[in-house]
C-alpha cells in the first residue's frame, strides 16, 4: 500500500478564517513533507518532518503552522490567510530508513481557494 | 515526439508515438532522480526512478536514460496513450542531502491526441 490521504480534497475560507489541512500515510513512512504548488509550476517544499519533529521550514509565513502528532498524521494549520495562498497543497511521504535514495510519495493534494 | 527541458515545456505526439521527455538537471553532485506524472487536479505519481550509478533504467512502458556527463535525463514513453497526457516533472536529490529534500524540474506538458 503506498496510498497517502489528503483532507479536506477542496477548502475555501476568507481571510479571517482557522482551518486545517490533513494527512494520513499507513506506510509505516517516516519523513512526512509539505508542499505548496502553484498552477503549472512545480511543487515547492514549505516543511519536513522526520521521526515526527520538524527538521526544515523553508522559511514558511508564520500563517502557515505544521503539526506531526504521530508517526502517521501530519496536519497543516491554517490562519489568517491571503488570497495569494490559493494553491495545491500537497502532502508526501518517504521511508527514511537513513539513505537519500528513496522516493517520495505524494497525496491527492488539497486545492485551497482564499477569498 | 521530443521536448526540450525548460525551452519546449510543452509536447504533442499522437496516439502509438515514442514520447521522449527531457530534463536538464542543475547539481553534478545529485544521486538520485524520480520522474513523476501528475494529471490535472491530481497530486505527482511516480513513474520510475535511477540512481546515479545507472544509465539505464526500464519499466512497463517508460525507460529513463541518465547521462552524467551533460547533466541531462530523460523519460522514453513506449507507445503513447492518450492516459498518459499530463505534466511530467523530474526531480533530483542532492546527494547528502538531508531528508531527501528534492529539486524539482519545471514540468513538460505531454498532450497525446488520439
Amino acid at each position: 500500500d503506498t496510498e497517502v490521504t489528503q483532507t479536506p480534497k477542496h477548502l475555501v475560507m476568507g481571510m479571517t478564517n482557522k482551518k486545517s489541512l490533513k494527512c494520513e500515510q499507513h506506510m509505516g513512512h517516516r519523513a512526512m513533507y509539505w508542499y505548496k504548488q502553484k498552477a503549472k509550476k512545480p511543487p515547492e517544499l514549505m516543511f519536513v518532518y522526520s521521526y515526527e519533529k520538524l527538521s526544515i521550514n523553508e522559511s514558511v509565513p508564520s500563517r502557515f503552522s505544521p503539526e506531526c502528532p504521530n508517526s502517521s498524521l501530519l496536519n497543516l494549520h491554517l490562519h489568517a490567510l491571503q488570497p495569494e495562498d490559493s494553491a495545491l497543497y500537497l502532502c508526501a511521504t518517504r521511508r527514511n530508513s537513513g539513505g537519500t535514495q528513496e522516493t517520495q510519495y505524494f497525496g491527492p493534494g488539497t486545492r485551497l481557494l482564499v477569498l | 515526439g521530443e521536448s526540450v527541458g525548460l525551452h519546449l515545456p510543452t509536447l504533442s505526439v499522437q496516439e502509438g508515438d515514442n514520447s521522449i521527455i527531457n530534463c536538464a538537471y542543475s547539481n553534478s553532485a545529485s544521486d538520485y532522480f524520480i520522474w513523476y506524472k501528475q494529471e490535472s487536479g491530481k497530486g505527482p505519481q511516480f513513474i520510475i526512478d535511477i540512481r546515479s550509478n545507472m544509465d539505464k533504467r526500464q519499466g512497463q512502458r517508460v525507460t529513463v536514460l541518465l547521462n552524467k556527463t551533460v547533466k541531462h535525463l530523460s523519460l522514453q514513453i513506449a507507445a503513447t496513450q492518450p492516459g498518459d497526457s499530463a505534466v511530467y516533472f523530474c526531480a533530483e536529490n542532492l546527494s547528502g542531502t538531508s531528508y531527501g529534500k528534492l529539486t524539482f524540474g519545471q514540468g513538460t506538458i505531454l498532450t497525446v491526441h488520439p
